[in-house]
């Protein structure tokens, strides 16, 4: 079974600084998905940047990039020039390219960025 | 464009009683799926249905809950005789197809059990 992993529980940044969110997966599968979503206090889900496991180029969306290490099973995630309407949890999850779509959460990392 | 709509966006329920949750999908979604979040963890998958089609209930608690979404009308996910352990946020997301990422989310329904 496909599982994922977010070792860090809490995280903190201060302003206008970079932060990167750890994440891990393990699956045997070769070709899947995976996603970083952010859970602000509204407990809104929202879609922050998505990956394909072919692609090799890594994910980009604005202020958000991940490093996809495929071979590693490590899809992390950086935030750039940190906001403080970026404070929330964010979600790692996974998605099996055979599946039916359903996705497979980590726990979250709870990120507060200071002023 | 409407997102993901689903309501009540809070449930109070006494043990025993039975709790409605509805989610209506994004216009031209035709695959709705329902994930769990307990206090402190990530969301669980539940259930993935299409029009009036159960696909995947592999989530899915095997006694009490049920999940439909009819022809007409919002998908619904029903518990019956609840019980403590169900106080938990409920979201919805749709997609047009299971393939055609992002899902979207609606903001969930919290039920709490009294």
């Amino acid at each position: 079974a496909q599982t994922v992993t977010q070792s860090q529980p809490e995280m903190s940044v201060q302003e206008a600084e970079t932060v990167t969110l750890s994440c891990t997966y393990d699956t045997s599968e070769n070709n899947y998905y995976l996603f970083w979503y952010k859970q602000p206090p509204s407990r809104q889900m929202i879609l922050v940047i998505r990956q394909e496991a072919y692609k090799q180029q890594n994910a980009t969306e604005n202020r958000f990039s991940v490093n996809f290490q495929k071979a590693a099973k490590s899809f992390s995630l950086k935030i750039s020039d940190s906001q403080l309407g970026d404070t929330a949890m964010y979600f790692c999850a996974f998605m099996s390219g055979g599946s039916q779509g359903n996705l497979i959460f980590g726990k979250g990392t709870k990120l507060s960025v200071k002023p | 464009n409407a997102g993901v709509m689903q309501n009540p966006r809070h449930l109070v329920r006494r043990r025993g009683q039975e709790a409605r949750l509805r989610c209506s999908p994004m216009k031209g979604h035709s695959h709705v799926y329902w994930y769990r979040q307990l206090p402190e963890e990530g969301l669980k998958f539940m259930v993935y249905l299409q029009k009036e089609n159960i696909i995947d209930e592999s989530g899915m608690p095997k006694e009490r809950f049920s999940a439909e979404f009819p022809k007409e009308g919002p998908s619904i996910l029903r518990i019956q005789q609840v019980v403590r352990g169900d106080s938990a946020a409920y979201f919805c997301a749709s997609s047009p197809s299971r393939r055609d990422q992002p899902q979207h989310f609606g903001d969930g329904t919290r039920l709490s059990i009294l």
